[in-house]
């Protein structure tokens, strides 16, 4: 079955650190990949996504992931992080052959200190 | 119109009650979700409707009754739900039921059943 590993459950940074969060997946065949972020009692917002091209994906907020095909990888990447970056980190998967069903990482808890 | 609308956004529920969650989105996308958020978890599926007919139902207990009566509109019925029903739950929307689009997530309706 497919599935989604986000190996750090909670990260806590200070303001300007760099930030890597891992993702990676269980899949052999062709997917498309999104990063969520989720602030504080707010809902999912789309950070960003990979469906072909370039593997270096960038999003908002200055974010980026790279999908490395051969690692089952899509780390998301942040140069220097703020404290407004506090919030949870959904990595998630869907699949040609899963009817748009999209699965999703356990998440990580990003918080940053001022 | 570029958003999936729920409504409401707060609900409080006794055991015994029946009441309904809307979604609503007029973006002409053909594929509808419902999804279950617990605090600090990541979201699972429920509810897939394509072309405004059930697709797949996660094993979802019957008191949720998912309905769809038109191609911009889906309804979640609650009846006879239980504390540990408490989430926010949340509503996608998606062109098809293909892979090749990204999830539009409506902002949720946070649910507490007293």
């Amino acid at each position: 079955a497919q599935s989604v590993s986000q190996h750090n459950h909670h990260v806590i940074l200070s303001e300007a650190a760099s930030l890597e969060l891992g993702c990676n997946y269980s899949y052999g065949g062709t997917v498309n990949l999104f990063w969520y972020v989720q602030y504080p009692g707010q809902h999912l917002q789309l950070l960003l996504k990979y469906f072909s091209g370039d593997p270096l994906v960038k999003g908002i907020k200055g974010f980026e992931a790279e999908f490395i095909k051969s690692k089952f990888s899509f780390n998301l990447r942040k140069p220097s992080v703020q404290w407004s970056d506090t919030a949870e980190y959904f990595c998630a998967v869907n699949s040609y052959n899963q009817g748009g069903k999209l699965i999703f990482g356990q998440g990580t808890e990003l918080s940053v200190k001022p | 119109d570029t958003e999936v609308t729920q409504t409401p956004k707060h609900l409080v529920m006794g055991m015994t009650n029946k009441k309904s969650l809307k979604c609503e989105q007029h973006m002409g996308h053909r594929a509808m979700y419902w999804y279950k958020q617990k605090a600090k978890k990541p979201p699972e599926l429920m509810f897939v409707y394509s072309y405004e007919k059930l697709s797949i139902n996660e094993s979802v207990p019957s008191r949720f009754s998912p309905e769809c009566p038109n191609s911009s509109l889906l309804n979640l019925h609650l009846h006879a739900l239980q504390p540990e029903d408490s989430a926010l739950y949340l509503c996608a929307s998606m062109p098809g039921q293909g892979a090749d689009y990204g999830y539009t997530f409506g902002s949720g309706t946070r649910l507490t059943v007293v």
